[in-house]
């Protein structure tokens, strides 16, 4: 078992561009989650999944950010026109019961 | 809002010693918590885990205690380890209202010294 995998493991864009951050969660696994996290803090909820279900997305911003889970392949969290403030460490985690595992996040670098 | 927060963001241990994190929540609903390690670079590990209707566990070297009258986590580790270097997050889940959205706090860095 892999585990999960994200990737890319870095990620630099420009501001105004779009990032594609990609989660294949534990074989088995229908739950995925998205969390963020910034320099020197704890990880901030932003979206759980189901496969083709949005189930909470409390934490996402309103505007720019979106996230999926289809069918097949993996999760997909979209941020378009991407600024500075984007900057940070962006963790998958998925689940089929209680417990989750967590990805090797992707850092993301907006310059 | 509801928050979850550490009393201390870094503690520093000699090796061969115990070592205690603490952990405040605020959400009364809370009914499981977690402890999580994470390493420099890599994702959050999962350490220990205790539902609300218990006040202890223990697993290897490590045992959690949850009072829920304060709303206090901690975590012990027995016989700190340099390996044992790293942040320590304690996140709760509150089934009724958030599902499966794991809250985390800041953060404490444990630093074992030889």
């Amino acid at each position: 078992n892999a585990g999960v995998m994200q990737n890319p493991r870095h990620l630099v864009r420009r501001r105004g561009q779009e990032a594609r951050l990609r989660c294949s969660p534990m074989k088995g696994h229908s739950h995925v989650y998205w969390y963020r996290q910034l320099p020197e803090e704890g990880l901030k909820f932003m979206v759980y999944l189901q496969k083709e279900n949005i189930i909470d997305e409390s934490g996402m911003p309103k505007e720019r950010f979106s996230a999926e889970f289809p069918k097949e392949g993996p999760s997909i969290l979209r941020i378009q026109q991407v600024v500075r403030g984007d900057s940070a460490a962006y963790f998958c985690a998925s689940s089929w019961d209680t417990e989750a595992f967590f990805g090797q996040g992707t850092r993301l670098t907006v310059v | 809002g509801e928050s979850v927060g550490l009393h201390l963001p870094t503690l520093s241990v000699q090796e061969g010693d115990n070592s205690i994190i603490n952990c405040a929540y605020s959400n009364s609903a809370s009914d499981y918590f977690i402890w999580y390690k994470q390493e420099s670079g890599k994702g959050p590990q999962f350490i220990i885990d205790i539902r609300s209707n218990m006040d202890k566990r223990q697993g290897q070297r490590v045992t959690v205690l949850l009072n829920k009258t304060v709303k206090h986590l901690s975590l012990q580790i027995a016989a700190t380890q340099p390996g044992d270097s790293a942040v320590y997050f304690c996140a709760e889940i509150d089934w009724a209202n958030s599902g499966y959205a794991l809250n985390f706090g800041k953060g404490t860095s444990l630093l074992v010294t030889p």
